[in-house]
Protein backbone atom coordinates (compact mmCIF):
# COMPACT_ATOMS: atom_id res chain seq x y z
CA UNK A 1 0.00 0.00 0.00
CA UNK A 2 1.20 3.72 -0.26
CA UNK A 3 0.62 4.38 3.52
CA UNK A 4 2.02 2.69 6.67
CA UNK A 5 -0.41 0.63 7.93
CA UNK A 6 -0.82 -0.42 11.88
CA UNK A 7 -3.73 -2.68 13.47
CA UNK A 8 -5.25 -2.42 15.80
CA UNK A 9 -5.66 1.20 16.29
CA UNK A 10 -6.57 0.89 20.22
CA UNK A 11 -5.32 -2.26 22.52
CA UNK A 12 -6.06 -2.81 26.18
CA UNK A 13 -4.42 -5.11 28.29
CA UNK A 14 -4.37 -5.99 32.07
CA UNK A 15 -1.12 -6.24 33.54
CA UNK A 16 0.41 -9.62 33.05
CA UNK A 17 -1.27 -10.19 29.24
CA UNK A 18 0.45 -10.39 26.08
CA UNK A 19 0.57 -7.44 23.93
CA UNK A 20 0.63 -8.02 19.69
CA UNK A 21 1.03 -5.27 17.48
CA UNK A 22 1.04 -5.06 13.90
CA UNK A 23 2.74 -2.95 10.82
CA UNK A 24 2.21 -2.99 7.20
CA UNK A 25 5.29 -0.77 5.40
CA UNK A 26 4.78 0.99 2.54
CA UNK A 27 4.98 -1.91 -0.51
CA UNK A 28 8.87 -1.36 -1.96
CA UNK A 29 10.39 -0.14 1.47
CA UNK A 30 12.63 -2.52 2.96
CA UNK A 31 13.06 -0.96 6.16
CA UNK A 32 10.40 -0.61 9.14
CA UNK A 33 11.49 1.17 12.42
CA UNK A 34 9.06 1.13 15.66
CA UNK A 35 9.15 3.68 18.15
CA UNK A 36 7.39 4.00 21.40
CA UNK A 37 5.76 7.29 22.56
CA UNK A 38 5.25 7.34 26.14
CA UNK A 39 4.32 10.79 26.97
CA UNK A 40 2.95 13.38 24.89
CA UNK A 41 6.58 14.39 22.79
CA UNK A 42 8.83 11.84 24.38
CA UNK A 43 9.79 9.26 21.69
CA UNK A 44 11.68 6.42 22.15
CA UNK A 45 13.29 4.09 19.10
CA UNK A 46 12.73 0.66 19.92
CA UNK A 47 14.28 -1.52 16.97
CA UNK A 48 14.82 -1.65 12.94
CA UNK A 49 14.45 -4.47 10.49
CA UNK A 50 15.75 -4.41 6.72
CA UNK A 51 13.35 -6.98 5.23
CA UNK A 52 13.27 -9.33 7.76
CA UNK A 53 17.03 -9.04 9.37
CA UNK A 54 16.78 -7.36 12.98
CA UNK A 55 19.27 -3.90 12.07
CA UNK A 56 19.74 -2.56 15.29
CA UNK A 57 17.49 -3.39 18.31
CA UNK A 58 19.89 -0.87 21.09
CA UNK A 59 16.84 0.55 22.01
CA UNK A 60 14.49 -2.98 23.16
CA UNK A 61 13.71 -4.16 26.71
CA UNK A 62 14.29 -7.36 25.73
CA UNK A 63 13.53 -9.14 28.78
CA UNK A 64 9.68 -8.50 27.27
CA UNK A 65 9.74 -6.97 24.00
CA UNK A 66 10.45 -9.08 20.86
CA UNK A 67 9.95 -8.20 17.05
CA UNK A 68 9.30 -9.94 13.45
CA UNK A 69 9.46 -8.50 9.95
CA UNK A 70 8.63 -12.37 8.34
CA UNK A 71 8.13 -12.69 4.56
CA UNK A 72 4.62 -11.81 3.22
CA UNK A 73 3.80 -10.85 6.72
CA UNK A 74 3.01 -7.92 8.55
CA UNK A 75 5.88 -6.71 10.88
CA UNK A 76 4.80 -7.28 14.54
CA UNK A 77 5.87 -6.20 18.25
CA UNK A 78 5.11 -8.42 20.75
CA UNK A 79 5.22 -7.76 24.47
CA UNK A 80 5.15 -10.84 27.12
CA UNK A 81 4.09 -10.10 30.35
CA UNK A 82 2.79 -6.21 30.03
CA UNK A 83 3.55 -3.72 32.49
CA UNK A 84 1.87 0.12 33.51
CA UNK A 85 4.71 1.33 32.38
CA UNK A 86 3.89 0.13 28.52
CA UNK A 87 1.57 2.02 27.96
CA UNK A 88 2.26 3.92 25.32
CA UNK A 89 1.67 4.75 21.28
CA UNK A 90 3.25 2.45 19.67
CA UNK A 91 4.26 4.24 15.97
CA UNK A 92 5.80 1.88 12.91
CA UNK A 93 7.80 3.70 10.34
CA UNK A 94 8.84 2.64 6.71
CA UNK A 95 11.66 3.94 4.80
CA UNK A 96 13.36 3.13 1.12
CA UNK A 97 16.80 3.64 3.21
CA UNK A 98 17.80 2.56 6.59
CA UNK A 99 19.73 5.74 7.41
CA UNK A 100 18.30 9.21 7.37
CA UNK A 101 19.08 9.73 3.86
CA UNK A 102 15.83 8.88 3.71
CA UNK A 103 12.72 10.66 4.94
CA UNK A 104 10.67 7.86 7.24
CA UNK A 105 7.18 7.45 6.60
CA UNK A 106 5.19 6.60 9.86
CA UNK A 107 1.77 4.74 10.28
CA UNK A 108 -0.94 5.99 12.58
CA UNK A 109 0.11 4.39 15.85
CA UNK A 110 -1.34 1.77 18.10
CA UNK A 111 -2.52 3.21 21.44
CA UNK A 112 -1.82 0.48 23.94
CA UNK A 113 -3.17 0.03 27.32
CA UNK A 114 -2.45 -1.37 30.11
CA UNK A 115 -4.39 -1.44 33.49
CA UNK B 1 23.92 12.98 17.90
CA UNK B 2 23.31 16.76 19.14
CA UNK B 3 21.17 17.62 21.12
CA UNK B 4 18.67 20.39 20.18
CA UNK B 5 16.97 23.22 21.83
CA UNK B 6 13.04 24.51 21.07
CA UNK B 7 11.05 26.72 22.97
CA UNK B 8 7.99 24.47 24.23
CA UNK B 9 5.03 26.13 22.73
CA UNK B 10 4.21 29.39 19.74
CA UNK B 11 1.26 30.92 18.57
CA UNK B 12 0.66 32.01 15.09
CA UNK B 13 -2.25 33.61 13.42
CA UNK B 14 -3.86 32.30 10.36
CA UNK B 15 -2.33 33.13 6.89
CA UNK B 16 0.91 34.70 8.59
CA UNK B 17 4.55 33.32 8.03
CA UNK B 18 5.29 30.90 11.24
CA UNK B 19 9.06 30.83 12.19
CA UNK B 20 10.08 27.79 14.69
CA UNK B 21 13.39 28.24 15.39
CA UNK B 22 15.78 25.50 16.94
CA UNK B 23 19.53 25.70 18.54
CA UNK B 24 21.93 22.67 18.04
CA UNK B 25 25.14 24.37 19.03
CA UNK B 26 26.97 21.26 18.96
CA UNK B 27 26.28 19.62 15.69
CA UNK B 28 28.90 18.39 14.18
CA UNK B 29 30.39 18.51 10.25
CA UNK B 30 28.23 15.87 9.05
CA UNK B 31 24.92 16.15 10.72
CA UNK B 32 21.73 17.09 8.71
CA UNK B 33 19.22 19.06 10.34
CA UNK B 34 15.48 16.95 9.98
CA UNK B 35 12.06 18.36 10.78
CA UNK B 36 8.88 16.40 11.02
CA UNK B 37 5.70 17.21 12.84
CA UNK B 38 3.08 15.03 14.67
CA UNK B 39 -0.64 16.98 13.99
CA UNK B 40 -2.78 15.64 16.87
CA UNK B 41 -2.26 12.26 17.84
CA UNK B 42 -0.91 10.90 14.76
CA UNK B 43 2.28 9.50 13.61
CA UNK B 44 5.10 12.14 12.68
CA UNK B 45 5.13 13.67 8.83
CA UNK B 46 8.79 14.55 7.29
CA UNK B 47 9.14 18.03 6.42
CA UNK B 48 12.25 18.75 5.19
CA UNK B 49 15.66 18.30 5.84
CA UNK B 50 19.40 20.18 5.13
CA UNK B 51 22.87 20.11 5.91
CA UNK B 52 24.33 23.76 5.24
CA UNK B 53 22.71 25.54 2.38
CA UNK B 54 18.92 26.99 2.92
CA UNK B 55 15.93 24.03 1.74
CA UNK B 56 12.70 24.58 0.33
CA UNK B 57 10.38 22.33 -0.66
CA UNK B 58 6.12 22.64 -1.24
CA UNK B 59 5.92 22.57 2.44
CA UNK B 60 8.18 24.94 4.16
CA UNK B 61 11.56 26.57 4.44
CA UNK B 62 14.42 25.80 5.66
CA UNK B 63 16.73 28.46 6.93
CA UNK B 64 20.35 27.39 8.87
CA UNK B 65 22.69 29.85 10.18
CA UNK B 66 26.20 29.82 8.57
CA UNK B 67 27.74 28.36 11.63
CA UNK B 68 24.93 25.82 11.72
CA UNK B 69 24.47 26.35 15.56
CA UNK B 70 20.88 27.19 14.77
CA UNK B 71 18.31 26.75 12.25
CA UNK B 72 14.50 28.10 11.49
CA UNK B 73 11.84 26.13 9.80
CA UNK B 74 9.38 28.89 8.07
CA UNK B 75 5.71 27.97 7.30
CA UNK B 76 5.00 30.57 4.82
CA UNK B 77 0.97 30.90 5.36
CA UNK B 78 -0.15 29.20 8.26
CA UNK B 79 -3.44 27.57 8.45
CA UNK B 80 -5.26 25.80 11.35
CA UNK B 81 -4.10 22.26 9.65
CA UNK B 82 -0.73 23.53 10.46
CA UNK B 83 -1.04 23.61 14.54
CA UNK B 84 0.40 20.69 15.24
CA UNK B 85 3.83 19.51 17.55
CA UNK B 86 7.20 20.13 15.26
CA UNK B 87 10.40 18.14 15.94
CA UNK B 88 13.63 19.34 15.06
CA UNK B 89 16.13 16.76 14.70
CA UNK B 90 20.11 16.48 14.37
CA UNK B 91 21.55 13.52 13.16
CA UNK B 92 24.77 12.04 11.29
CA UNK B 93 22.94 11.36 7.92
CA UNK B 94 24.41 7.60 8.59
CA UNK B 95 22.39 7.45 11.64
CA UNK B 96 20.11 4.61 11.69
CA UNK B 97 16.74 5.86 13.95
CA UNK B 98 15.13 9.30 14.45
CA UNK B 99 16.52 10.80 18.04
CA UNK B 100 13.17 12.97 19.40
CA UNK B 101 13.26 16.17 21.42
CA UNK B 102 10.42 17.41 23.26
CA UNK B 103 9.52 19.61 19.77
CA UNK B 104 7.54 22.83 19.97
CA UNK B 105 3.84 23.34 19.74
CA UNK B 106 2.80 25.10 16.94
CA UNK B 107 -1.11 26.55 17.57
CA UNK B 108 -2.47 28.41 14.39
CA UNK B 109 -5.29 30.78 15.56
CA UNK B 110 -7.81 31.64 13.58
Amino acid sequence: GEEVAQTPKHLVRGEGQKAKLYCAPIKGHSYVFWYQQVLKNEFKFLISFQNENVFDETGMPKERFSAKCLPNSPCSLEIQATKLEDSAVYFCASSQTMTLRGEQFFGPGTRLTVL
Amino acid sequence: DAKTTQPPSMDCAEGRAANLPCNHSTISGNEYVYWYRQIHSQGPQYIIHGLKNNETNEMASLIITEDRKSSTLILPHATLRDTAVYYCIVGNVAARQLTFGSGTQLTVLP
